[in-house]
């Protein structure tokens, strides 16, 4: 079983659609990031979360970290075809980062 | 900053012949390094966790003899797999954490991946 639960694992929407991928789990991570992935590349890192309940933007990207520290969440407001991308969420768990399944994005024009 | 670099990013080789990966952070010294293996829309999954100066340590399933990481210097690591077969053919990339790094973030900057094709 996954440490963290990430779904969706596929999305397809419109242009100018909102949408929000989900990270659970039932432990508790010291921080949590968000990074995206183009195909062919490396992840590249959005946002790290720290304190429980932290909110952060990023343009149209809204991250929250659970009041618990045990789930998170990335809204991507008015999405773009440019948003179109591998999105993973990351859990740090002692010394290493647990990775969600990923959820892929695809923004249709 | 904190800029990863890898080297091949593609390569081909024959099936019974070894590979070298190299992973250089460019502009940070980096006193862990990660090796990932990705499949084809699929996340990450760590292979090994590397130490300058020490032993590597393997994830469960990983064989250790057959990917054998070495990190030598705070800027480099290298991954080398062993006798590859059809079934090692896949994306891997590594990661680095920078030397002087506030817990509790433990970010890690990955590079931008070797895609490896054993024939």
């Amino acid at each position: 079983t996954q440490l963290l639960e990430q779904s969706p694992q596929f999305l397809s929407i419109q242009e100018g659609e909102n949408l929000t991928v989900y990270c659970n789990s039932s432990s508790v991570f010291s921080s949590l990031q968000w990074y995206r992935q183009e195909p062919g590349e490396g992840p590249v890192l959005l946002v790290t979360v720290v304190t429980g309940g932290e909110v952060k933007k990023l343009k149209r990207l809204t991250f929250q970290f659970g009041d618990a520290r045990k789930d998170s969440s990335l809204h991507i407001t008015a999405a773009q075809t440019g948003d179109t991308g591998l999105y993973l969420c990351a859990g740090a768990y002692g010394n290493k980062l647990v990775f969600g399944a990923g959820t892929i994005l695809r923004v249709k024009s | 900053g904190a800029v990863v670099s890898q080297h091949p990013s593609r390569v081909i080789c024959k099936s019974g012949t070894s590979v070298k990966i190299e992973c250089r952070s460019l502009d940070f010294q980096a006193t862990t390094m990660f090796w990932y293996r990705q499949f084809p829309k699929q996340s990450l999954m760590l292979m090994a966790t590397s130490n300058e100066g020490s032993k590597a340590t393997y994830e469960q399933g990983v064989e250790k003899d057959k990917f054998l990481i070495n990190h030598a210097s705070l800027t480099l690591s290298t991954l080398t797999v062993t006798s590859a077969h059809p079934e090692d053919s896949s994306f891997y990339i590594c990661s680095a954490r920078p030397l002087v790094v506030l817990a509790p973030t433990y970010e890690q900057y990955f590079g931008p991946g070797t895609r490896l094709t054993v024939t």
